[in-house]
Order: C-alpha cells, then structure tokens, then sequence
C-alpha cells in the first residue's frame, strides 16, 4: 500500500526557514514524479515544486529561489527547504505522487499535509 | 502562465445531477484531472486525463473536455459528494497548474 506521511511544519518567523519531510512506503520516491502542493487556509490548492525520477526540479513561481526539493533515496524520502519565509507561504503543504502511465501524470497519491504557520 | 477557471459554488440535490466546469484557453488539446477535497482531508484523484476514473472511484462520477471547457460530471449526487472539486493540468512551462476549486453543496 502507498503511503505518503509529511512532517516538519510548524510557527516559524518571517524570514525565517523550515524543512518539511515526506515519509514514502509502498514505492520508491525515485522512480515516480514528486511533487508538493500547499493549501493557504480556506483557499484553493497550489503546486509548488517536482522532482522527476531523473532529479530535475522546477518551482512555482512564487517561490522560486527561496525553496529546493531533493529526496533521500537512501530512505525513501521527499524533503521541501523552505528559506526566506513570507506570510504568504502559510499553508498546509502536501507531498504528493504523480503516476505517468502515458503522458500525463495525474497526482495518484497524497500524505494528509502538514500545516506551516509563518508569523511573527 | 495558464490559467483555469472555475465557478466558486454549485449546488445540487440528492439524486440529481452536478456538473462542474473548468474553463481554459484550448483546454482540450490538455489532459485534465479532477480531485475531490472534503472537509479537513487531502486530496483524492477522481477523474484523469479528461474522463478516466481511477481503480474505486464510482462510475456515478465522470469526464468531458471539449473547446475550452472540461467538465466533470456527478450524477445521482450523494450527501457524501459535498466537497470541493479542483481541475488541474500540466503546463508547458515545467509546472502544473489548479483550477481555484468548486465547492459542491447538496442541498
């Protein structure tokens, strides 16, 4: 069974930093697309940044230059450093699975979040 | 950067029929997928690649995407269909890109 479990987020200070982990069982993080998607509360869903199987990344706009994505292999995880942190990335952040079968990659699995709260 | 849209609300009564539209530039020559977010829990993949339903999701829920416009389909709407519902498809510039969500009321 795939299992997704984030942990990391907390109260942090703007400008502060912060780097969530995302906790793989069931597959192998580099074998699939990674990606994390946040959620500021009570809006809609933002992706924020992949890591294909061959370690290439991109980033949303709104956060490039500030976040990197890499994973362990070693131990099956995803990590987000977050550095420079605004209000604005106040959100819930997800790791999420994209499953490619053909060319699309829809998003198969998600963990259940966890929340970063950017605030002095 | 490309952007969709959707309508913020619809409301349906049970056993009816919902349909949720996520508009775009030339959607159509996009894949799209659809995910259910209830109240306080993660996203659940529904429909992808415009009308495929993924292993467990009931044939109740279903896809379209013609023009400028996917639409997703739930028919014979359940109290436990009230969520919000996101489009999503892949960019050309490397990123992926969300609708800004329906929320789906059962009256």
């Amino acid at each position: 069974e795939v299992q997704l479990v984030e942990s990391g987020g907390g109260l942090v200070q703007p400008g502060g930093l912060l780097r969530l982990s995302c906790a793989a069982s069931g597959f192998l993080v580099n074998s699939d697309y990674m990606n994390w998607v946040r959620q500021a509360p009570g809006k809609g869903l933002e992706w924020v940044s992949i890591i294909y199987a061959d370690g290439s990344t991109y980033y949303a706009d709104s956060v490039k230059g500030r976040f990197t994505v890499s994973r362990d292999n070693s131990n099956n995880t995803l990590s987000l450093q977050m550095n420079s942190l605004r209000a604005e990335d106040t959100a819930v952040y997800y790791c999420a699975r994209a499953y490619c079968p053909g060319d699309s990659c829809p998003f198969v699995s998600w963990g259940q979040g966890t929340l970063v709260t950017v605030s002095s | 950067s490309y952007v969709l849209t959707q309508s913020p609300s619809v409301s349906v009564a049970p056993g009816e029929t919902a349909r949720i539209a996520c508009g775009g530039n030339n959607i159509e020559s996009k894949s799209v997928h659809w995910y259910q977010q209830r109240p306080g829990q993660a996203p659940v993949l529904v429909v992808q690649d415009d009308s495929d339903r993924p292993s467990g999701i009931p044939d109740r829920f279903s896809g379209s995407n013609s023009g400028n416009t996917a639409t997703l389909t739930i028919s014979r709407v359940e109290v436990g269909d009230e969520a919000d519902y996101y489009c999503q498809v892949w960019d050309s510039s490397d990123s992926y890109v969300f609708g800004s969500g329906t929320k789906v009321t059962v009256l």
